[in-house]
């Protein structure tokens, strides 16, 4: 089944402590992407890949990281979580204009 | 940059009646406009766009209507039934942009019984 996949699906975390939410996708997309989705703000473009290596700031990568060593993964990096990154996170990946999103990963920074 | 505007922000229709949600887009250089259903804990999933060389879509129940001289697209949907009931996002791609979307802020419709 063509799907992108994320982890944890949940994760409740304290400020400071590094961590990572993984993305994999098994359509040999090149192109992949995370977002933030908040209340009242839908969704909003962290970082993207174009391909394996390439990498970009989407609208709002203040506080993040990502890798792209592989062209189905695409790790999202926190390093020092702040409570403002609590969020509901999307990885999508596309071929093409159609993107196609993964589950969420709803993060709680205290 | 680009930015959508979506309006509205909630929506209640009873079943069986149309939903019309609109949004309206700021670069006229935007060339592809999608829109995604999100169901309660799951991602949003596409069900429908359009191109600017297209005036309308239709797919079944849903279609979706362009006008580029006033830059905005509405999502029509017909005959709701409960399993419509989500959030629902409009978006617009610019040409040359990659695969870059930028969001509106979302339609949360209800259809009740």
């Amino acid at each position: 089944e063509a799907q992108v996949t994320q982890n944890p699906r949940y994760l409740i975390t304290v400020t400071g402590k590094k961590l990572t939410v993984t993305c994999s996708q098994n359509m040999n997309h090149e192109y992949m992407s995370w977002y933030r989705q908040d209340p009242g703000l839908g969704l909003r473009q962290i970082y993207y890949s174009m391909n394996v290596e390439v990498t970009d700031k989407g609208d709002v990568p203040e506080g993040y990281k990502v890798s792209r060593k592989e062209k189905r993964n695409f790790p999202l990096i926190l390093e020092s979580p702040s409570p403002n990154q609590t969020s509901l996170y999307f990885c999508a990946s596309a071929q093409g204009v159609e993107q196609y999103f993964g589950p969420g990963t709803r993060l709680t920074v205290t | 940059g680009e930015n959508v505007e979506q309006h509205p922000s909630t929506l209640s229709v009873q079943e069986g009646d149309s939903a019309v949600i609109k949004c309206t887009y700021s670069d006229s250089a935007s060339n592809y406009f999608p829109w995604y259903k999100q169901e309660l804990g799951k991602g949003p999933q596409l069900i429908i766009d359009i191109r600017s060389n297209v005036g309308e879509k239709k797919d079944q129940r849903i279609a979706v209507t362009l006008n580029k001289t006033a830059k905005h697209f509405s999502l029509h949907i017909t005959e709701t039934q409960p399993e419509d009931s989500a959030v629902y996002f409009c978006a617009a791609s610019i040409r040359g942009g990659g695969n870059k979307l930028t969001f509106g802020t979302g339609t949360q419709l209800k259809v009740e019984l």
